[in-house]
């Protein structure tokens, strides 16, 4: 079946640090890829998706390559903010009626001042 | 403004007594969704549905119930909670329609169940 695994956290950065949070899938087909992030007491809220081999989705800084040779798509930017201090969580959604996400654990990032 | 609305955002409660969560849309969404949030398992899905009258088990649906008599609402039914039931809730939906295709997923801030 289909499963994500992402890197474990938690990731403590300071300001203006590079980020790279990895993900790597396993899925039948072609699978479309999201990054969704949580904030405290939030919902998740789409942060960035890739639909097919070679997208680079983007947002807010945040960059992610759909890589289908290494099945990846790892998360990266920059320069982190205390605000982007969240929870990350990478998905896929394979084709199917099931408009489905797999998710993987998530990975809890903390950027200090 | 568009949201996923979810009440109560917390709840405790006893093992064997009926609850419902509910989860309510404003987007005419078609496609509704219930996931459970568990530390070091990330989400799984608990139960869909495609339209009105339309449901179907998730990966995780034991020991829950849901119903869809309308479009805009989606209740999770636990008919005998259990301590393993502990968890953070969250209801999602989409538009399936048109160009829909790669619509992202809205989600609810969540229910914190907690079952003694």
């Amino acid at each position: 079946g289909d499963s994500v695994t992402q890197m474990e956290g938690p990731v403590t950065l300071s300001e203006e640090a590079f980020l790279t949070i990895n993900c790597t899938y396993t899925a039948t087909g072609y699978p479309s890829l999201f990054w969704y992030v949580q904030y405290p007491g939030e919902g998740l809220q789409l942060l960035l998706k890739a639909t097919k081999a070679d997208d680079k989705g983007s947002n807010k800084g945040f960059e992610a390559t759909y890589r289908k040779e290494t099945t990846s798509f790892h998360l990266e930017k920059g320069s982190v903010q205390v605000s982007d201090s969240a929870v990350y969580f990478c998905a896929l959604r394979s084709g199917g009626s099931n408009y489905k996400l797999t998710f993987g654990k998530g990975t809890l990032l903390t950027v200090n001042p | 403004e568009a949201q996923v609305t979810q009440n109560p955002r917390y709840l405790i409660t006893v093992t064997g007594k009926k609850l419902t969560v509910t989860c309510s849309q404003n987007m005419n969404h078609e496609y509704m969704s219930w996931y459970r949030q568990d530390p070091g398992l990330g989400l799984r899905q608990i139960y869909y549905s495609m339209n009105v009258e339309v449901t179907d088990k998730g990966d995780v649906p034991e020991g829950y119930k849901v119903s869809r008599k309308e479009k805009r609402n989606f209740p999770l039914i636990l008919e005998s909670p259990s301590p393993n039931q502990t968890s953070l809730y969250f209801c999602a939906s989409r538009s399936v329609g048109g160009n829909s295709y790669n619509s992202p997923l809205h989600f609810g801030n969540g229910t914190r169940l907690t079952v003694t």
